[in-house]
């Protein structure tokens, strides 16, 4: 079946570095969605790229679609401590009827 | 305020015993999900619903059942086939397709003892 696989599965930063998280699917996806989960919490939806190559921002975070829609990256430039939490990507199935998500990428911040 | 609501948050079951996890929703959305999380697993999809009286099997239907008797409401039962039963459990909806935003409930944690 389809697959959505992240990268890393773990990233630990200091306050003020810049961090990154890839996702690759293994098929064409119509769009791809980024969610966040804080720990303990569950996940809440942050943005969707639809487009070819299409780039969003959101203050520090930057979401990327590639050219071939089968990777997406999410960028946060100046991490802070409100970051800290594991970030999903999500696309959907063939038949355009479920999310399929990653495995995430938690990231934890030191002060 | 429109959500969707999971009960209960923490739920405990002796082995061998059928539990069903409550999902409501009140945003009026056609579809809704069931998700499982376990740790460095992501979200693995149980069962998903387009309409009423509809649903599908996701990735890991093995040892679970739904039903989808009203718009607003999807249980899931975690049935005593379902061998590793322990792991935190994600109820969701969409508004129609699942090319839209997805609104997740709390979650109910479910540990087999």
């Amino acid at each position: 079946g389809q697959q959505v696989m992240q990268i890393p599965q773990y990233q630990h930063v200091q306050e003020g570095e810049d961090f990154t998280t890839y996702c690759n699917s293994s098929t064409t996806l119509s769009n791809i969605q980024w969610y966040k989960q804080r720990p303990g919490g569950h996940p809440v939806f942050l943005i969707q790229l639809v487009k070819s190559g299409e780039v969003k921002k959101q203050k520090r975070l930057t979401f990327q679609f590639g050219e071939a829609k089968k990777n997406s990256s999410l960028h946060i430039t100046a991490t802070q401590t409100t970051d800290v939490g594991t970030y999903f990507c999500a696309g959907t199935n063939q038949a355009g009827t479920a999310l399929i998500f990653g495995k995430g990428t938690t990231l934890s911040v030191s002060s | 305020d429109g959500g969707i609501t999971q009960s209960p948050k923490y739920l405990f079951r002796k082995e061998g015993q059928n539990v069903t996890l409550s999902c409501e929703q009140n945003l009026n959305h056609d579809a809704m999900y069931w998700y499982r999380q376990d740790p460095g697993q992501g979200l693995r999809l149980i069962y998903y619903s387009q309409i009423v009286n509809d649903f599908q099997k996701g990735d890991i239907a093995e040892g679970y059942s739904v039903s989808r008797e009203k718009k607003e409401s999807f249980p899931l039962t975690v049935t005593s086939a379902q061998k590793n039963p322990t792991a935190f459990y994600l109820c969701a909806s969409t508004l129609r397709a699942a090319n839209t935003e997805a609104f997740f409930g709390q979650g109910t944690r479910l540990t087999v003892v």
